[in-house]
C-alpha cells in the first residue's frame, strides 16, 4: 500500500449504528487530519492530530470521537449520526516542520449515507 | 464567513488555451497558500503552493500568482489539456509550518473541451 489509505469507501448505517472509519498513512508523516465535505460545501477541517495529539477539534458533535493510536493510523468513532452527517470524509496526513509547509496528502475518502 | 472563495464553479476551456482559475481570501493571518485537483471518487491531490513571500511559483504548465494587497491568487494552466478537466481546490494555512488544518474554498470544476 502506498499513500494513505481508507476504509470502507462507502458505508451506510442507522441513526442508532455505532460504526468506525479507518485511515492509514504509509508515508512516515506525523500529523493526521480528518475532514468532512457535504454537498455543495467546501472542505471543512474536523480534527487535527499532531504527533498523536489532538491539537484541534473544530467544534464537532461528540457523536464524532477521533483516536490517533500511534502517528501511521486514524480512526473516527461515528455513533448516532443524523442524516445531515451524510458526506464524504477524507482523511490527511502531513510532515510537520518540513517545507513545503502544510502540503497534505489526501485519502480516497469514505462516502457515508445515514439513514 | 468563508475565508476563501473560489467564485467560479465552473470554468470551460478549450485544449490548449490557457485555463485561470481565480482565489480570494479574506484572512491576513494565511501564509502558505497550495491548489489542489480533485477527480470523481478519488481524493484531493497537490497540485501546487506558493508562499506568502513569493508572488509567483513555476512547475510545469502550472503556475500560482500571489496579490498579497488584493488578497488574491490564481493558478494558470498553459497549455490545457483534456487531463486538467477536474475540479480544482484553492486552500489556505496559517500555521507556518507547524500542523494545521487548511481552509479551502468551494472547488471550481474546470472542462477542457477539445
Amino acid at each position: 500500500e502506498t499513500g494513505v489509505t481508507q476504509t470502507p469507501r462507502h458505508l451506510v448505517m442507522g441513526m442508532t449504528n455505532k460504526k468506525s472509519l479507518k485511515c492509514e498513512q504509509h508515508l512516515g508523516h506525523n500529523a493526521m487530519y480528518w475532514y468532512k465535505q457535504s454537498a455543495k460545501k467546501p472542505l471543512e477541517l474536523m480534527f487535527v492530530y499532531n504527533f498523536k495529539e489532538q491539537t484541534e477539534n473544530n467544534s464537532v458533535p461528540s457523536r464524532f470521537s477521533p483516536e490517533c493510536p500511534n502517528s501511521s493510523h486514524l480512526f473516527l468513532h461515528l455513533h448516532t449520526l443524523q442524516p445531515e452527517d451524510s458526506a464524504l470524509y477524507l482523511c490527511a496526513s502531513s510532515q510537520v516542520g518540513l517545507a513545503p509547509y502544510n502540503e497534505q496528502f489526501f485519502g480516497p475518502g469514505t462516502r457515508l449515507t445515514v439513514l | 464567513d468563508q475565508q476563501v472563495k473560489q467564485n467560479s464553479p465552473s470554468l470551460s476551456v478549450q485544449e490548449g488555451r490557457i485555463s485561470i482559475l481565480n482565489c480570494d481570501y479574506t484572512n491576513s493571518m494565511f501564509d502558505y497558500f497550495l491548489w489542489y485537483k480533485k477527480y470523481p471518487a478519488e481524493g484531493p491531490t497537490f497540485l501546487i503552493s506558493i508562499s506568502s513571500i513569493k508572488d509567483k511559483n513555476e512547475d510545469g504548465r502550472f503556475t500560482v500568482f500571489l496579490n498579497k494587497s488584493a488578497k488574491h491568487l490564481s493558478l494558470h494552466i498553459v497549455p490545457s489539456q483534456p487531463g486538467d478537466s477536474a475540479v480544482y481546490f484553492c486552500a489556505a494555512s496559517a500555521s507556518g509550518g507547524g500542523a494545521d488544518g487548511l481552509t479551502f474554498g468551494k472547488g471550481t470544476h474546470l472542462i477542457i473541451q477539445p
